[in-house]
C-alpha cells in the first residue's frame, strides 16, 4: 500500500462546478499536511496547508480526519485555471522528510 | 526574493556518461531536498540535507547516485553511469528549516532539471 494514495483522475468538470478531491495516508503518526498544485510541466507550488479544525482559501477548502487518515480539497466555481494536477502531501512525524501522493489530475471545461 | 534555482534546465546524455545537477537554494533555506519525477507520475524523494549533512539518504535508488551540498548553500546531484531509466524531471526544494513549525518546513520546488538520458 502506497503511503499517501489520491484517486489520478482526470476529473473533468464544467466551469463553474464544485469538486472534491479525497486523499488517504498510512502513516497515523502524520504531522502536517498540504495539498500542493503542479500544473503540466511546471514545479509544485503549495496551494494550502491543511489544519485540524479545517480552512478555508477562497474557493478552496481543506479538511482532515485524523481518525479516518484522509485528507480532502473541496474546490467551488470552479475556473478553467484551476485545470492542473492536485497533490496530496503528508509530512512525517521526524518532520523533515514530505511524501506526495499521485496526484489528482483536474480538467475545467469551457 | 530569488527562488530555488536548478541548473540546466535540460540535459541530454548518452548512456553511462555521468551527469551533475546543481540546485541553489532560497537563500537562507537551511533544509534541501532533491526528488525525482518520471513522465506522469508522483515525486519520490530521493535526499534531504540539514545544513551539509545528509540525516537520510534512504531514497537514492542506487549506488551511482549521490549528493552533497558544501556551505549549507548549493547542492549538487551527481550520477554516474546513467541508465535509459534515469530519465526523469529532477526537482529540488528547499524550506527554511527541517523540522518544527509548519509554516518553517514549507517547501518550495525549483523549476527542475529534465533528464534525457539516450
Amino acid at each position: 500500500r502506497k503511503e499517501v494514495e489520491q484517486d489520478p483522475g482526470p476529473f473533468n468538470v464544467p466551469e463553474g462546478a464544485t469538486v472534491a478531491f479525497n486523499c488517504t495516508y498510512s502513516n497515523s503518526a502524520s504531522q502536517s499536511f498540504f495539498w500542493y498544485r503542479q500544473d503540466c510541466r511546471k514545479e509544485p507550488k503549495l496551494l494550502m496547508s491543511v489544519y485540524s479544525s479545517g480552512n478555508e482559501d477562497g474557493r478552496f477548502t481543506a479538511q482532515l480526519n485524523r481518525a479516518s487518515q484522509y485528507i480532502s480539497l473541496l474546490i467551488r466555481d470552479s475556473k478553467l485555471s484551476d485545470s492542473a494536477t492536485y497533490l496530496c502531501v503528508v509530512r512525517n512525524n521526524a518532520g523533515n522528510m514530505l511524501t506526495f501522493g499521485g496526484g489528482t489530475r483536474l480538467m475545467v471545461k469551457p | 526574493g530569488a527562488g530555488v534555482s536548478q541548473s540546466p534546465s535540460n540535459k541530454v546524455t548518452e548512456k553511462g556518461k555521468d551527469v551533475e545537477l546543481r540546485c541553489d537554494p532560497i537563500s537562507g533555506h537551511t533544509a534541501l531536498y532533491w526528488y525525482r519525477q518520471s513522465l506522469g507520475q508522483g515525486l519520490e524523494f530521493l535526499i534531504y540535507f540539514q545544513g551539509n549533512s545528509a540525516p537520510d539518504k534512504s531514497g537514492l535508488p542506487s549506488d551511482r547516485f549521490s549528493a552533497e551540498r558544501t556551505g549549507g548553500s548549493v547542492s549538487t546531484l551527481t550520477i554516474q553511469r546513467t541508465q535509459q531509466e534515469d530519465s526523469a524531471v529532477y526537482l529540488c526544494a528547499s524550506s527554511l528549516n527541517g523540522a518544527g513549525a509548519v509554516a518553517k518546513n514549507i517547501q518550495y520546488f525549483g523549476a527542475g532539471t529534465r533528464l534525457s538520458v539516450l
